[in-house]
C-alpha cells in the first residue's frame, strides 16, 4: 500500500492564481481530512469527508473548496489563493471509528508559497 | 476557543532524560486522546493514544498519564534520545458517533541534546 499520497510536493503561486492540491489513499478509508500547518498554530482542521459524496467544513474553510467523488480522492482547491494560505497542507485519512480507536493517516505534506 | 491547550511549546532535554509534555482540554465528551510525532518534512504519525478508562498507558519508552477529573493528560519520555527530536502533538476526539474529527494542540518542539 502507498498509504495517503500528495502531490504536488511543492507549489508557489501568485496571489489570484487557482490551483488544486491532490491527494489520494489506497487504504479504503472512509474518513479523510486536509489541515494546514503554521509555525505556532498546530494542525487545523479545513474540510473533511465521511464518504464518497459527503463533505463538511473544519475549522479554517473559508478560501477552500473540497468534492469527495470516489472513496479514494480528496482534492483541496484554492480558487484565488491568497498569501495568508501560505502554509504546509496535509492531507490524513482513517478507518470508521471503533473500540474507541481513531488513528489517522497523514500524506507527506505540499509546501504551498503564495506570493 | 482552543479546546486542546498543550505545554510547554518547546522543550530541550539532555539525551538520557525526562521530557514531559503536558495537554489540557475543556470537552467533556473527548473519550480518546491520541499523540501524534512528526519529524521534519513529514506528516505526523500516531504515536500513542489513551482511553479515559485507564489512567495509564506504556509502550515502550513512551508513557500517557491521564487525570479525568482535571481533564489533563501528558506525555513523558523516559530515557529521551537525540532520535526523539520532533515535533509532538496531543489530539482529543469523540469516538462514538460519526464524529472522525481530531482537535489537535498547537504542538511542543522537543530537542534532545546529545
Amino acid at each position: 500500500n502507498a498509504g495517503v499520497t500528495q502531490t504536488p510536493k511543492f507549489q508557489v503561486l501568485k496571489t489570484g492564481q487557482s490551483m488544486t492540491l491532490q491527494c489520494a489513499q489506497d487504504m479504503n478509508h472512509e474518513y479523510m481530512s486536509w489541515y494546514r500547518q503554521d509555525p505556532g498554530m498546530g494542525l487545523r482542521l479545513i474540510h473533511y469527508s465521511v464518504g464518497a459524496g459527503i463533505t463538511d467544513q473544519g475549522e479554517v474553510p473559508n478560501g477552500y473548496n473540497v468534492s469527495r467523488s470516489t472513496t479514494e480522492d480528496f482534492p483541496l482547491r484554492l480558487l484565488s489563493a491568497a498569501p495568508s494560505q501560505t502554509s504546509v497542507y496535509f492531507c490524513a485519512s482513517s478507518k470508521p471509528l471503533r473500540e474507541g480507536q481513531n488513528e489517522q493517516f497523514f500524506g507527506p505534506g505540499t509546501r504551498l508559497t503564495v506570493l | 476557543q482552543q479546546q486542546v491547550k498543550q505545554s510547554p511549546q518547546s522543550l530541550i532535554v539532555q539525551k538520557g532524560g525526562i521530557s514531559i509534555i503536558n495537554c489540557a482540554y475543556e470537552n467533556t465528551a473527548f473519550d480518546y486522546f491520541p499523540w501524534y510525532q512528526q519529524f521534519p518534512g513529514k506528516g505526523p504519525a500516531l504515536l500513542i493514544a489513551i482511553r479515559p478508562d485507564v489512567s495509564e498507558k506504556k509502550e515502550g519508552r513512551f508513557t500517557i498519564s491521564f487525570n479525568k477529573s482535571a481533564k489533563q493528560f501528558s506525555l513523558h519520555i523516559m530515557d529521551s534520545q537525540p532520535g526523539d527530536s520532533a515535533t509532538y502533538f496531543c489530539a482529543a476526539t469523540r469516538s462514538r458517533g460519526s464524529n472522525y474529527k481530531l482537535t489537535f494542540g498547537k504542538g511542543t518542539l522537543l530537542t534532545v541534546n546529545p
